[in-house]
Formats: structure tokens, C-alpha cells, sequence
């Protein structure tokens, strides 16, 4: 079956640098979506990809869907302790869009 | 209401005992889906409704689960006889209309605790 995985699992990063999560699917995506989750509370939509190679910014965020659809990363410049959380991509199932299958997410962590 | 509301918030419950988790979508809102959380995990998708029909049992774990959708809006996830397995929080989500490319809205989840 379709699988959407995330790297890497895990980031500590230190408030100001960079980071950066990628979403890799087993099969060609129609779109993409992102959501963030905050520890403790429920995963929030960020956005969505639907054209190859798109790319959308939203201030410091970054978003790329793969020029495949197969792939897509969110790079988050200058972190800052309010980007804690965990970021999940999602696309439509392999058995339908109806079911969308959530990667396994990359937990985000900031050091002030 | 403003959001996607659920309850409860919190259920701690014996093994072999029945449950019901509710969820309130957005009005209007046709689409809604329900996603089980197991702690530090990804979202593990269970069911959707188009108004009162499910049309897609599949992704329920086990026939213990199931749910139900009544006048479009309301839906209840039912586990019977629960299993320490079944602790996870249960998301439920919901979208204008049932498409590829809408967003879903979240509500806070009803955090199951089986003991």
C-alpha cells in the first residue's frame, strides 16, 4: 500500500537557524497538503500543493512539491521557539482521496 | 460552533467496556473524517462520511469499531470491548464538501485511555 514517510523523525535546532522537513511518497501524489500539531493540541492546515514543481512561501515558511509529485519539503528560515511542534504532510490514499494518508511527521523542537 | 467540537475530552475506561466518542463538525460541513493518534505517532486514518453515508469501512482497525453519522452533522465512533490497544487519541476532522483539494479542520481529539 501507499506509504508517505518524513525525515527526519526528530530536530533540535537552536532558535535562529534553519530547518527543513521531506515528505516522500511511494506514489505520485495529486496534491499535497501540510499541517502542523502543536504539542498537546490538534494538527492545523498550513497549506496545499497541487501543480508540479509549486512552490509557496508563507513569511518564513517555505513549501516545494517535487517536479514528480512524489515529494515535497518545508524549509522554515530562522526558527523561532513558537515553531515548535510536529509538521505532517498529507496526500490523497491509495485507496481513494477521500482517505488521506498522513506521512509519519517530523518533530520539531527549538532551543532559545 | 466556530470549530470542530468533541467529547469527551478525556476517557479512562475498563477493558471490555463499551465506548462512544462524539464529534461535532463545522455547520455545514458536509465531509467528515475520524483519524486515531497513538502517542508520538502519525494519523492513522479510520473512516469518512459524505453527509450520513459511509460508503468505506476498511480502514476501521477491527469490527469492534464502528460509527455512525445521523441528519449530516453529529457523528459517533463506537468501540465495544475495548482493548488496551485501543488507547490513542481519536481526531475527528471535517471539510466543506468532500474533495481532493480541501483542507480539513481538526477538533481536539478525545484522548482514550484503556485500563
Amino acid at each position: 500500500g501507499q506509504q508517505v514517510m518524513q525525515i527526519p523523525q526528530y530536530q533540535h535546532v537552536q532558535e535562529g537557524e534553519d530547518f527543513t522537513t521531506y515528505c516522500n511518497s511511494s506514489t505520485t501524489l495529486s496534491n499535497i497538503q501540510w499541517y502542523k500539531q502543536r504539542p498537546g493540541g490538534h494538527p492545523v492546515f498550513l497549506i496545499q500543493l497541487v501543480k508540479s514543481g509549486e512552490v509557496k512561501k508563507q513569511k518564513r515558511l517555505t513549501f516545494q512539491f517535487g517536479e514528480k509529485k512524489k515529494n515535497s519539503s518545508l524549509h522554515i528560515t530562522a526558527t523561532q521557539t513558537t515553531d515548535v511542534g510536529t509538521y505532517f504532510c498529507a496526500g490523497p490514499g491509495s485507496g481513494g482521496y477521500q482517505k488521506v494518508t498522513f506521512g509519519t511527521g517530523t518533530k520539531l523542537q527549538v532551543i532559545p | 460552533g466556530a470549530g470542530v467540537s468533541q467529547s469527551p475530552s478525556n476517557k479512562v475506561t475498563e477493558k471490555g467496556k463499551d465506548v462512544e466518542l462524539r464529534c461535532d463538525p463545522i455547520s455545514g460541513h458536509t465531509a467528515l473524517y475520524w483519524y486515531r493518534q497513538s502517542l508520538g505517532q502519525g494519523l492513522e486514518f479510520l473512516i469518512y462520511f459524505q453527509g450520513n453515508s459511509a460508503p468505506d469501512k476498511s480502514g476501521l482497525p477491527s469490527d469492534r469499531f464502528s460509527a455512525e453519522r445521523t441528519g449530516g452533522s453529529v457523528s459517533t465512533l463506537t468501540i465495544q470491548r475495548t482493548q488496551q490497544e485501543d488507547s490513542a487519541v481519536y481526531l475527528c476532522a471535517s471539510s466543506p464538501r468532500l474533495a481532493e483539494n480541501t483542507e480539513a479542520f481538526f477538533g481536539q481529539g478525545t484522548r482514550l485511555t484503556v485500563v
